[in-house]
């Protein structure tokens, strides 16, 4: 079953404080693991990624952490701030080929209060 | 801004009805790939196109065809539309290779009545 199960549904922060989000995957095959956020009205938009042999990624503000023998991963945001308010998908790509597929989780609802 | 751009944004069709989705990739990206986005859900990826050819499909049944032309653009077919197909489509370009990244359109919000 190729699934990506997201935690948690819903997220307050008070500003500055840390977002935590994580994921967990079942198939092993998966080869790349990005994170999108995405606005109401709007189309996912990519933040970071990475790849399943490294296991800690930083980019600003945003970090993925990724375990690969207890296959999870998740996201950190620092200093949140009430523009990072948006839904927070993981997701995980398969690759055969030419093909890649991506598979996401549920995602999460981040509310970042001033 | 993604470069990828989806027309309509937004449609209304009836029950039974058979619509169409366009989407322009990204330019250099060579792969398209459509998601149905329900209200409150993660994508859900329907197909995709490398090479004019569709070479992945979700769980999605047959009515659900596309198309991908030598521009690298994109479009969508539903037939015999359902109530159920009320959703978020999203187009995706990528360009083939390990480790590369999908940039999504803005979407095409369907509704079906």
């Amino acid at each position: 079953q190729q699934q990506v199960k997201q935690s948690p549904q819903s997220l307050i922060v008070q500003k500055g404080g840390i977002s935590i989000i994580n994921c967990a995957y079942e198939n092993t095959a998966f080869d790349y693991f990005p994170w999108y956020q995405q606005f109401p009205g709007k189309g996912p938009a990519l933040l970071i990624a990475i790849r399943p042999d490294v296991s800690e990624k930083k980019e600003g503000r945003f970090t993925i952490s990724f375990n690969k023998s207890a296959k999870q991963f998740s996201l950190h945001i620092m200093d949140s701030q009430p523009g990072d308010s948006a839904t927070y998908f993981c997701a995980a790509i398969l690759s055969s080929g030419s093909a890649r597929q991506l598979t996401f989780g549920s995602g999460t609802q981040l509310t970042v209060l001033p | 801004e993604t470069g990828v751009t989806q027309s309509p944004t937004h449609l209304i069709k009836t029950r039974g009805q058979q619509v169409t989705l366009r989407c322009s990739s990204q330019s250099g990206h060579n792969t398209v790939s459509w998601y149905q986005q329900a209200l409150g859900q993660g994508p859900q990826f329907i197909f995709q196109y490398y090479r004019e050819e569709e070479n992945g499909r979700g769980n999605f049944p047959p009515r659900f065809s596309g198309l991908q032309f030598p521009n690298y653009s994109s479009e969508l077919n539903v037939n015999a539309l359902e109530l159920d197909d009320s959703a978020l489509y999203l187009c995706a370009s990528s360009l083939v290779g390990v480790n590369t990244e999908a940039f999504f359109g803005q979407g095409t919000r369907l509704t079906v009545v």
